[in-house]
């Protein structure tokens, strides 16, 4: 089983809709998630941090299962401008050292049309 | 917003040419990480880390090298470039364990 391991997608939605991604990871003793957008030829933002109570940042909103191991990020109301790759990274402590290291699934692919 | 800064932008080189893709962070973070990435595909680490005088190998495989003799200031250097070395690389850095990665904005490498 990858580590982190994502809906394979693309989803194609309308504007306006609501779309959700899972993420699901192997690592019970990873600490720390976040979901990244990456827009074509450009490098990966943060989109936000997931926390284990579920946070919202208006229409996102990203939630935690800790028993079942998986993150999700809902998108209410799509816009054109949400069209993009969306990565779930999740904290790995070990990978790379002691120290761990974030590791990156392979990215949803989401295309907002009008 | 991240101060993490990429140089060149974009680069054309020839096969054979010895090449250093720069990066620079002006936040004092400690985890600094080279990423790989074609175009429509994932990423892939190359090379990370962890302070000063501090540097591991990634999960794939790469015929490049990196320094870290300042904290702020992690470049890349092939030796020898070759046309399987075209790519996008993403520099990246993280002030913990826990934090999130910051990116530059990438050199695109293109070895004719």
């Amino acid at each position: 089983r990858k580590e982190v391991e994502q809906d394979p997608g693309p989803f194609n939605v309308p504007e306006g809709a609501t779309v959700a991604f899972n993420c699901t990871y192997s690592n019970s003793a990873s600490q720390s998630f976040f979901w990244y957008r990456q827009d074509c030829r450009k490098e990966p933002k943060l989109l936000m941090s997931v926390y284990s109570s579920g946070n919202e940042d208006g229409r996102f909103t990203a939630q935690l299962n800790r028993a079942s191991q998986y993150i999700s990020l809902l998108i209410r109301d799509s816009k054109l401008s949400d069209s993009a790759t969306y990565l779930c990274v999740v904290n790995s402590p070990n990978y790379g050292g002691s120290q761990g290291n974030l590791i990156f699934g392979k990215g949803t692919k989401l295309s907002v049309k009008p | 917003e991240a101060d993490i800064y990429q140089t060149p932008r974009y680069l054309v080189i020839g096969t054979g040419k010895k090449i250093t893709l720069e990066c620079s962070q002006t936040m004092g973070h400690d985890k600094m990480y080279w990423y790989q990435q074609d175009p429509g595909m994932e990423l892939h680490l190359i090379h990370y880390s962890y302070g000063v005088n501090s540097t591991e190998k990634g999960d794939l495989s790469s015929e490049s090298t990196v320094s870290r003799i300042r904290t702020e200031h992690f470049p890349l250097t092939l030796e020898s470039a070759r046309p399987s070395h075209t790519s996008q690389y993403l520099c990246a850095s993280s002030g913990g364990a826990y934090s999130p990665l910051h990116f530059g904005n990438g050199t695109r490498l293109t070895v004719t």
